[in-house]
């Protein structure tokens, strides 16, 4: 069973919509959340990261934890075409020091 | 800015080749790591290391091997590379804050390494 888990998409929104991407996990005892945004033939770059449960904001992007649900996602508001890209969520589990990330979904945003 | 430096970012090798990735980190990192990312199946770990001339093997670790003999410096060995480890590698690197594990920084990554073997 895979320990971090995102729909593949690949997922499209129009310009200006609200693109939701969701991730779950497995291990309760997970600390740290993160969210990184890879485009096509470059390296994964760090958008978000979240410890705490609840909304943290930056910007046009915010991340929501629910660790009794086990369950993260990114909102991305007032989406652009740059925001074109696959979005990776990562998962710092309680007992490990090193990062499980998820799979990826493809985000298109279309003009 | 933290840089992460791979040394190529293309190369072509053969099989049974020895081959050498290297990856440098400016900004004394303790923690650096070896991924693999290839279509559909997401970034997986190779190796990982906590401090020089320390390794943990991460989930895919076999036909690797790794080096780090100074701090800013963390090496993956391709022993006899196969067709089957074409690729592209990435190497990250992030700093423990805090007591434990729980707060480590988040991954700083390099531009990557495209790895074909023929």
């Amino acid at each position: 069973q895979k320990e971090v888990e995102q729909n593949s998409g690949p997922l499209s929104v129009p310009e200006g919509a609200i693109a939701s991407l969701n991730c779950t996990y497995s291990d309760r005892g997970s600390q740290s959340f993160f969210w990184y945004r890879q485009y096509s033939g470059k390296s994964p770059e760090l958008i978000m990261f979240i410890y705490s449960n609840g909304d943290k904001e930056d910007g046009r992007f915010t991340a929501q934890l629910n660790k009794a649900s086990q369950y993260v996602s990114l909102l991305i508001r007032d989406s652009q075409p740059s925001d074109s890209a696959t979005y990776l969520c990562a998962v710092l589990s309680g007992s490990a020091r090193q990062l499980t990330f998820g799979s990826g979904t493809q985000l298109t945003v279309l003009p | 800015d933290v840089k992460v430096t791979q040394s190529s970012r293309y190369l072509v090798k053969r099989t049974g080749e020895k081959v050498f990735l290297e990856c440098v980190q400016d900004m004394d990192h303790e923690n650096m790591f070896w991924y693999r990312q290839d279509p559909g199946l997401g970034l997986r770990l190779i190796y990982f290391s906590y401090d020089v001339k320390m390794k943990e093997k991460g989930d895919i670790p076999e036909g690797y091997s790794v080096s780090r003999e100074k701090k800013e410096r963390f090496s993956l060995i391709l022993e006899s590379a196969s067709t089957n480890q074409t690729s592209m590698y990435l190497c990250a690197s992030s700093f423990t804050h805090g007591r434990g594990n729980s707060y480590n920084s988040p991954l700083h990554f390099g531009n990557g390494t495209r790895l074909t073997v023929t």
